[in-house]
Parts: C-alpha cells; sequence; structure tokens
C-alpha cells in the first residue's frame, strides 16, 4: 500500500503545475483523499480534500486557484495548481483520511493513515 | 482557525529517555488529535488518533493522552529508530490544523 507523488519541480510566479498522485493498494476513488503541503520551516497545511462520492473542499489560502480531481482508470489523484506565488512553494503530500462507513454513508475522520513521500513545488522568477 | 502549539520545538535526548512532546490548542478540541512521526525525505507516519489511541502496528512505548486543549505524547523509552519529528494535528475542525513539529534529536 503506498502513494506515490509527482509532477512537482520549478514554476514562475502566476504560472501553473499538476501534481499527481498514484496510489497502489488502495483505490482512490473508495477513500477520502487530501493533499497536505509543507513550505520550508513552517508546518503542514492541509490544502485539499476528495471525498468518495466526489465532493471536494479547500483551505481558503488555495480557493478559486487549485482543482482537486482523480482518474479512476489510474487510480491516480491529481491537483492543478493555477496563479502560483511564492507562498505556495512547499513539499506537497498525498495523504489517505481516516474514515468509516456504515452500510448506507461514509464519513471522514479528518485525520490521515496514509501518507506518501511528497514532492516539492518551487514557485520564483 | 483552531492554532495548534507544540513544545518544545527541539529535544535533545539518549536511547532509553523518556521523552514527552506536549501540543496545546488555541480552543477545545475535545480528543480529536492525532499524533504523527516524520523522518527527513520520508511519508509522515500516523502514530496515535483520538488522542490517545495507538495505530495498528505502532510500538506500545508511543502513548497520548490529554482532552481539551492540552496533549502529550510520551514516548517510554526512546529507540534509535524514534530520533525524527513529531507533529500534532487537530480535527475537531475541517481546517485539520497541525503544530510546527517537534524535532527529537541525540544528546
Amino acid at each position: 500500500v503506498q502513494l506515490v507523488e509527482s509532477g512537482g519541480g520549478l514554476v514562475q510566479p502566476g504560472g501553473s503545475l499538476r501534481l499527481s498522485c498514484a496510489a497502489s493498494g488502495i483505490s482512490v476513488n473508495d477513500n477520502y483523499m487530501s493533499w497536505v503541503r509543507q513550505a520550508p520551516g513552517k508546518e503542514l497545511e492541509w490544502v485539499s480534500v476528495l471525498y468518495s462520492i466526489g465532493t471536494t473542499y479547500y483551505a481558503d489560502s488555495v480557493a478559486g486557484r487549485f482543482t482537486i480531481s482523480r482518474d479512476d482508470s489510474t487510480n491516480t489523484l491529481f491537483l492543478q495548481m493555477n496563479s502560483l506565488t511564492a507562498e505556495d512553494t512547499a513539499v506537497y503530500y498525498c495523504a489517505r483520511e481516516a474514515h468509516s462507513c456504515t452500510t448506507t454513508s461514509c464519513s471522514t475522520f479528518w485525520y490521515f493513515n496514509l501518507w506518501g513521500r511528497g514532492t516539492l513545488v518551487s514557485v520564483s522568477s | 482557525d483552531i492554532q495548534m502549539t507544540q513544545s518544545p520545538s527541539t529535544l535533545s535526548a539518549s536511547v532509553g529517555d523518556r521523552v514527552t512532546i506536549t501540543c496545546r490548542a488555541s480552543q477545545t478540541i475535545n480528543d480529536w488529535l492525532a499524533w504523527y512521526q516524520q523522518k527527513p525525505g520520508k511519508a509522515p507516519k500516523l502514530l496515535i488518533y483520538k488522542a490517545s489511541t495507538l495505530e495498528s502496528g505502532v510500538p506500545s512505548r508511543f502513548s497520548g493522552s490529554g482532552s481539551g486543549t492540552e496533549f502529550t505524547l510520551t514516548i517510554s523509552s526512546l529507540q534509535p529508530d524514534d530520533f525524527a519529528t513529531y507533529y500534532c494535528q487537530q480535527y475537531n475542525s475541517y481546517s485539520r490544523t497541525f503544530g510546527q513539529g517537534t524535532k527529537v534529536d541525540i544528546k
């Protein structure tokens, strides 16, 4: 069971980047999948979540600029990042949120029980 | 947003030491708190959730306690594999905020 992020790199301010998170051993469409980032010298910051039913949520700092999505055929989670600024420079982690399901519905607990190693995004001119 | 403050920021200890890390929330979070361990270049690892419940496979030398606004992570006898950075995270609110981390290094 693992998550492997890719797609990071150096991008100019105002530019775009798409991150990928390839999952193995789990199905991204059966889980609550998040992106969490860590800027240099700063604490971890939750960025976005995609629920198994397709609902999405974003941190205020990225709402309107970032889009989370998934491809069920490749079992991959994505984060499309637009209008990037220096404040978006960070290591971006893909993470699965703990959740529970009844026979009729599921809900997330908002903490993370599986993480990837991260991919570095640097925004600089 | 709920702010999480960890102390100390850095802790120097020896193998076999008992180590305690504190995490304080800016408002009550009941027992909706998780602890993670992270080593350089590696994925963070969940250690404890619901303040005191040990994640499956985590050694029993790790324990968590607290409720409301003050929480602790204790390592009863520090092992060489435990030198790492530890983070707390509240999940009382959807903002899912983290502490700034506590680095445990070798004395």
